[in-house]
């Protein structure tokens, strides 16, 4: 198996903070890395697919960088509606695992 | 539009079957994509648990493949996950998705979701 490692598992923001989360993969994936959002009690929502590639509708302050085994997640100015927990997802191996999850919580 | 809904029994009594139904409307899983199953147990992180193909392929996660079985009707239009021998480690927040999937290009990933549905293992 992948194993996918988030850092942190959970930070303390304010609104109109600069936010990263690093995702990292046990062995290469290229840029197989997707990014999803879940709000509690909800579905996770996909964020960022292929690394880097925006999903429509998403804010263009998420982006998402990375390749091989490090990746990122950045919000570039925090928003009320962000807090969530964020999950990176390989797709290089046909045993698809995701990373155990960063929750952004209010500081 | 694509959407998913879940459904099926809230509780299932241990070493019994959990049984659940994707319905999807919007589009018809017989024209293309893959359909996966997701569980989450409660305050925990995600587990993919397995996905179909419309013409029937599957992939199981080899964690739970001994008692996964993923099958798909084209005739209703929804997909539908049989887990045999459950315990209380099976309860969670299943999860249905629409899987995209473009090969070495792209990857693949969820989207969208279902709401999710809560199956408790309990005598």
């Amino acid at each position: 198996d992948i194993q996918m490692t988030q850092s942190p598992s959970s930070l303390s923001a304010s609104v109109g903070d600069r936010v990263t989360i690093t995702c990292r993969a046990s062995q290469s994936i290229s840029t197989y890395l997707n990014w999803y959002q879940q709000k509690p009690g909800k579905a996770p929502k996909l964020l960022i697919y292929a690394a880097s590639s925006l999903q429509s509708g998403v804010p263009s302050r998420f982006s998402g960088s990375g390749s091989g085994t490090e990746f990122t997640l950045t919000i570039s100015s925090l928003q009320p509606e962000d807090f969530a927990t964020y999950y990176c997802q390989q797709s290089y191996s046909t045993l698809w695992t995701f990373g155990q999850g960063t929750k952004v919580e209010f500081k | 539009q694509v959407q998913l809904q879940e459904s099926g029994p809230g509780l299932v009594k241990p070493s019994e079957t959990l049984s659940l139904t994707c319905g999807v409307s919007g589009y018809s899983i017989s024209s293309d994509y893959h359909w996966g199953w997701i569980r989450q147990p409660p305050g925990k992180g995600l587990e993919w648990i397995g996905t179909i193909y419309h013409s029937g392929i599957t992939y199981y996660n080899p964690s739970l493949k001994s008692r996964v079985t993923i099958s798909v009707d084209t005739s209703k239009n929804q997909f539908s996950l049989n887990l045999t021998s459950v315990t209380a480690a099976d309860t969670a927040v299943y999860y249905c998705a629409r899987q995209l999937w473009f090969g070495d290009e792209w990857g693949s990933w969820f989207d969208p979701w279902g709401q999710g549905s809560l199956v408790t293992v309990s005598s």
